[in-house]
């Protein structure tokens, strides 16, 4: 099964902060790579699919990077409605889908 | 928009099945372009991918949980479900139905809001 492993687990941070968070494959993966954000009581959202293409409807703040085993996702000029966890997942092995443990961003 | 919704049980007893329901609206489950997906989110923990299915009923499941997993699709009411047997506290988790589109790389562009099904006597 192809790993992957994210950081930091949480981190705080302010309204108008840039964001960074990593993800890390256990082997190559190319750009089998997408982003969620998830929030309690709501579906989650895709926000970057391809490792770095920004889904239809999400802000241009986010953005993705990357290729083969290493990821980002950043947020630059973190807004209220961006405290939420977020989560790396690959496609490379579809079906067999695999996620990242998540990255909690909170307000500091 | 398509939208899922998941339905079922939120208390279920150890031993027992857990069975839940995904009702799609604003789109057919009988596409080509989708598989349909279960996926769990555990207390503190991240998401754990259970299983497809895809229009035609053929499945794949994650091998962790495929002795206890059976997922089945009903075209006619635009709906898939899963069934997880011998359930287990370590079974508590929020449970989500989802889209995954079959193009490019692959991802999942929709998702139901997500149940809590809690295992306990």
């Amino acid at each position: 099964d192809i790993q992957m492993t994210q950081s930091p687990s949480s981190l705080s941070a302010s309204v108008g902060d840039r964001v960074t968070v990593t993800c890390r494959a256990s082997q190559s993966i190319d750009n089998y790579l997408n982003w969620y954000q998830l929030k309690p009581g709501k579906a989650p959202k895709l926000l970057i699919f391809a490792a770095s293409s920004l889904q239809s409807g999400v802000p241009s703040r986010f953005s993705g990077s990357g290729s083969g085993t290493d990821f980002t996702l950043s947020i630059s000029g973190l807004q209220p409605e961006d405290f939420a966890t977020y989560f790396c997942q690959q496609s490379y092995s579809t079906p067999h889908l695999t996620f990242g443990g998540g990255t909690k961003v909170e307000i500091k | 928009q398509v939208q899922l919704q998941e339905s079922g049980p939120g208390l279920v007893k150890p031993s027992q099945a857990l069975s839940l329901t995904c009702t799609v609206s604003g789109g057919s489950i009988s596409s080509s372009e989708y598989y349909w997906t279960w996926i769990r989110q555990l207390p503190g923990k991240g998401l754990d991918w259970i299983g497809f299915i895809y229009y035609s009923g053929s499945t794949d499941y994650n091998p962790s949980l495929k002795s206890r997993v059976t997922l089945s699709i009903d075209t006619s009411k635009n709906q898939f479900s899963l069934k997880l047997s011998s359930v287990t506290a370590a079974d508590t988790a929020i449970y989500y139905c989802a889209r995954f589109v079959i193009f490019g790389v692959g991802w999942v562009d929709n998702w139901g809001q997500g149940t809590l099904v809690t295992v306990s006597s």
